[in-house]
C-alpha cells in the first residue's frame, strides 16, 4: 500500500480559496465514501475537520471547510482563508481489507 | 466528554519492544459503534496508520507492520495497548491513539474517520 498523494504545499492570501487534492486508487478513495480530512497545527494532535467525504463533524468546524470526491481523487477546499488556517492537512481513506491509508500531508501557508 | 491519553516510556533501545497504553476517560471501549486505533508520526513526516481494535477484541494491522505489532484491550474496556517489537530508529515517532467511527457496510463492519485523538506521546529509539 502506498500513501495517498497530496501536494506538499499550497498557499493563498487571506480571503482567498485554496483546494488540496488527495489522490488514491480504485481500491481506496475511489471505492469508499470513508474519506476524512485532518488539520494539524505544530506540536498538536490532528483534528478531524471533514468525514465521509464532505461532512463536518460539528458546528465547531467552520463552514469554510468543505470536501468532495471525484473518482479516485478527494479534495478539501478552504474558502475565505484565514490566518488560523495555516497548518498541515492530511487526508485519510478506508483502503479495503480492513486497512486505512493516510496522505503525505499538505502544508497550507497564509500569505 | 471522551478523552484519550497515551503513556509509556519515552526511550526504547533498538531491538527491544515498544509498549504504550492509551487510557480512555469519559467513556469506554465497549460500544459496537467504534474502533480504537494507533497512528504514528515520525519527526517531520506524515501520519501512518498502525492498527485498530474493535470492541470485540478483533484486531487489524498495517500490512507493513503486521509482523511486529500487537494491539489489545483490557477487561475494563478503558485501556488500549500497543506493542511493537524489534524496534529500530525508524520507529522513532509521536504515537497517537484515536477512536474511529464504525459503519455497517453490507453485513460487515468497517471504520471511517478518526474523530477523537489523544495528545500523543513521543517515543525515541536509541541506545
Amino acid at each position: 500500500q502506498s500513501a495517498l498523494t497530496q501536494p506538499r504545499s499550497v498557499s493563498g492570501s487571506p480571503g482567498q480559496s485554496v483546494t488540496i487534492s488527495c489522490t488514491g486508487t480504485s481500491s481506496d478513495v475511489g471505492a469508499y465514501t470513508y474519506v476524512s480530512w485532518y488539520q494539524q497545527h505544530p506540536g498538536k494532535a490532528p483534528k478531524l475537520i471533514i468525514y465521509d467525504v464532505s461532512k463536518r463533524p460539528s458546528a465547531a468546524v467552520p463552514e469554510r471547510f468543505s470536501g468532495s470526491k471525484s473518482g479516485n481523487t478527494a479534495s478539501l477546499t478552504i474558502s475565505g482563508l484565514q490566518a488560523e488556517d495555516e497548518a498541515d492537512y492530511y487526508c485519510c481513506s478506508y483502503a479495503g481489507s480492513y486497512t486505512s491509508l493516510f496522505g503525505g500531508g499538505t502544508k497550507v501557508t497564509v500569505l | 466528554q471522551l478523552q484519550l491519553q497515551e503513556s509509556g516510556p519515552g526511550l526504547v533501545k533498538p531491538s527491544e519492544t515498544l509498549s504504550l497504553t492509551c487510557t480512555v476517560s469519559g467513556g469506554s471501549m465497549s460500544s459496537s459503534s467504534f474502533y480504537w486505533g494507533w497512528i504514528r508520526q515520525s519527526p517531520g513526516k506524515g501520519l501512518e496508520w498502525i492498527g485498530n481494535m474493535y470492541y470485540s477484541g478483533s484486531t487489524y494491522y498495517n500490512p507493513s507492520l503486521k509482523s511486529r505489532v500487537t494491539i489489545s484491550g483490557d477487561a475494563s474496556k478503558t485501556q488500549l495497548s500497543l506493542k511493537l517489537s524489534s524496534v529500530t530508529a525508524a520507529d522513532t515517532a509521536v504515537y497517537y491513539c484515536a477512536r474511529a467511527q464504525g459503519y455497517l457496510y453490507g453485513v460487515r463492519m468497517r471504520w471511517g474517520a478518526f474523530d477523537v485523538w489523544g495528545p500523543g506521546t513521543m517515543v525515541t529509539v536509541s541506545s
